[in-house]
């Protein structure tokens, strides 16, 4: 079945280093979506990605979504506090979310 | 604002014990979800509805069942709960009918705990 793996588990920056988060499918997707979760919080949506080679950004936040739809990644420049939390990808045609990579912040 | 409500954030049962954790939302979403989220596994989904009366399998169906008898309210059941049970379960929601690509509205969770 299909399924998406999510690297890195973990990562610890300093504040004001970049990170990249990477989602990688065994099978094309449709689309892509982002999650952020807080400590102690839900996952709220952030974006969703739809075409081959898609790239969107938020702020600091810059979203890009492979050309042959199998990839996406999520980076974060300068880092800040905030930003502290689990960020997720959820590949679909059927949803299947990764495992999550949690962000910490030293400041 | 969407608002996706769940009964309890905290929840300690005994083994075997028949368990409702219950999810409300607010905004006239045709499609539920309920997933688990535990540490190194992400959200792996329980089961999906689509309507009322209506429901899917997701990846890990087996041990839970779940009820939509009114559209704003979708239940989980566990059975006859068991220690692997224990786990995070967050309730989700979002339009389009039968789709799945749609935004995803998540409720607080609740922390559910077997011993």
């Amino acid at each position: 079945g299909q399924q998406v793996m999510q690297i890195p588990q973990y990562q610890h920056v300093q504040e004001g280093e970049d990170f990249t988060t990477y989602c990688n499918s065994s099978t094309t997707l449709s689309n892509i979506q982002w999650y952020k979760q807080r400590p102690g919080g839900h996952p709220v949506f952030l974006i969703q990605l739809v075409k081959s080679g898609e790239v969107k950004k938020q702020k600091r936040l810059t979203f890009q979504f492979g050309e042959a739809k199998k990839n996406s990644s999520l980076h974060i420049t300068a880092t800040q506090t905030t930003d502290v939390g689990t960020y997720f990808c959820a590949g679909l045609h059927k949803l299947v979310f990764g495992a999550g990579t949690i962000l910490r912040v030293k400041s | 604002d969407v608002k996706v409500t769940q009964s309890s954030r905290y929840l300690v049962k005994r083994t075997g014990e028949k368990v409702f954790l219950e999810c409300v939302q607010d905004m006239d979403h045709e499609n539920m979800f309920w997933y688990r989220q535990d540490p190194g596994l992400g959200l792996r989904l329980i089961y999906f509805s689509y309507d009322v009366k209506m429901k899917e399998k997701g990846d890990i169906p087996e041990g839970y069942s779940v009820s939509r008898e009114k559209k704003e309210r979708f239940s989980l059941i566990l059975e006859s709960a068991s220690t692997n049970q224990t786990s995070m379960y967050l309730c989700a929601s979002s339009w389009g009918k039968g789709r799945r690509t749609d935004t995803q509205y998540f409720g607080p969770g609740t922390r559910l705990t077997v011993l």
